[in-house]
């Protein structure tokens, strides 16, 4: 089947836009994730939802990063007044179920805020 | 702090050799681990994952190794192919911890010819 889709694949913005980051999870899939990763490191964790709950949401840096899953399908990253050291590549992943199970990620956003 | 580390950077192996990538971890709350491999403008692919009661899993050409009382794991490749020349990530995370994955910063594999 699919997997995990992401878009766009890239993007480049001015500092101070707003950017929206959409993912299409694996179907079926109860928990979704967003990781950011920047060059040279692994993922790094952003938030975390299961279903349409947003359960986790401690590793955003700002208030200016938001994340939603009105439907409990597809999630949508948002960041308002981008600032240079938002960029990096952005990664969603999903899992079947909520714990001890393999994520499957996207092939990630990268995002270039100039 | 970095709670999931693979202290080696990078690693050259033969093809048909094995390659052995290392991982040590410090929360002792970890009960899942994985690894993932990741080429250039791609997501990590996931490939093996064991749980704390284990010691061992197997899968295919890929075994993890997990050794708690050192929280060392390590991924055996055996035999190594070209293809494998990517770069590994090790994952950890612990039930209640929402199932949010803390990772290493990687380690570069070449597999040569």
């Amino acid at each position: 089947g699919a997997g995990v889709s992401q878009s766009p694949r890239y993007k480049v913005a001015k500092r101070g836009q707003d950017v929206a980051l959409r993912c299409d999870p694996i179907s079926g899939h109860v928990s979704l994730f967003w990781y950011q990763q920047a060059l040279g490191q692994g993922p790094e964790f952003l938030t975390y939802f299961q279903n349409e709950a947003q359960l986790d949401k401690s590793g955003l840096p700002s208030d200016r990063f938001f994340a939603e899953r009105p439907e409990g399908s597809v999630s949508t990253l948002k960041i308002q007044r981008t600032q240079q050291e938002d960029s990096a590549v952005y990664l969603c992943a999903s899992s079947l179920v909520s714990g001890g199970s393999a994520q499957y990620f996207g092939p990630g956003t990268r995002l270039l805020v100039l | 702090d970095q709670q999931v580390k693979q202290n080696s950077p990078s690693l050259s192996v033969q093809e048909g050799r094995i390659s052995i990538l290392n991982c040590d971890y410090t929360n002792s709350m970890f009960d899942y681990f994985l690894w993932y491999k990741k080429y250039p403008a791609e997501g990590p692919t996931f490939l093996i994952s064991i749980s704390s009661i284990k010691d061992k899993n197997e899968d295919g050409r890929f075994t993890v190794f997990l050794n708690k009382s050192a929280k060392h794991l390590s991924l055996h490749i055996v035999p190594s192919q070209p293809g494998d020349s990517a770069v590994y990530f090790c994952a950890a995370s612990f039930t209640g911890g929402g199932n949010k994955l803390t990772f290493g910063t990687g380690t570069q594999l070449k597999v040569e010819l």
